[in-house]
């Protein structure tokens, strides 16, 4: 079936930390790939995506590459701030939902002390 | 307004009763999704339209879950009879077309709580 893995958290790092958060997927098919975030009090935002395989997406210093040979779209950031504390998101544009539906991992809590 | 618009922010119901949950997408957007997530998970995919047509419900969880969208625009999502396993936030979202890689906009959601 079509799922989204991603790491458990919560993860908590110090400022200025290098950051992964692992994201790996099942398809059957060729999906697009997405990190969202979920600030306290607010809505879903998309961070970034990637649409086909060896695509970066980037943005806010953040980053995750579509390797369709581990299914996988870890998402990095070099220098963490304690700003995006926030709970991050992967997901995929196979499942329900026609062409944009979205089928989301659970999301991992990430905590950054100053 | 500029952006996905949800209301009520907050619900709570007594088990048994109805709700409604309004949302009102971004103007011009044609496909219209609800999720609903419950505490400390993510998402899940509940129903899709494409302007009023409901295309994709197969995430209702049951038949006491209704959702319309009868003029392409503003869309409801209908709880009846509600449960205890119900209390979670209704998300809804908009985009502009049905094509991969299309931005996906977000509500703040739609927390219920039902007591």
């Amino acid at each position: 079936g079509n799922s989204v893995t991603q790491m458990e958290g919560p993860v908590t790092l110090s400022e200025e930390a290098f950051l992964t958060i692992n994201c790996t997927y099942t398809a059957t098919g060729y999906p697009s790939l997405f990190w969202y975030v979920q600030y306290p009090g607010e809505g879903l935002q998309l961070l970034l995506k990637a649409t086909k395989a060896d695509d970066k997406g980037s943005n806010k210093g953040f980053e995750a590459t579509y390797r369709k040979e581990t299914t996988s779209f870890h998402l990095e950031k070099g220098s963490v701030q304690v700003s995006d504390s926030a709970v991050y998101f992967c997901a995929h544009n196979l499942g329900g939902g026609g062409a944009d539906g979205l089928t989301f991992g659970k999301g991992t809590h990430l905590i950054i002390q100053p | 307004g500029a952006g996905v618009s949800q209301s009520p922010r907050y619900k709570v119901a007594k088990r048994g009763q109805d709700v409604a949950l309004r949302c009102d997408p971004i103007s011009g957007h044609v496909s219209l999704f609800w999720y609903q997530q419950a505490l400390g998970q993510g998402p899940e995919f509940l129903t899709y339209f494409q302007n009023e047509a409901q295309l994709d419900k197969s995430g209702l969880p049951s038949d006491r879950f209704f959702a319309e969208r009868p003029e392409g625009s503003v869309s409801t999502l209908k709880i009846q009879r509600t449960q205890q396993e119900d209390s979670a936030v209704y998300l809804c979202a908009s985009s502009l077309a049905g094509a991969p890689g299309n931005t996906i906009y977000f509500g703040e959601g739609s927390w219920l709580t039902v007591v």
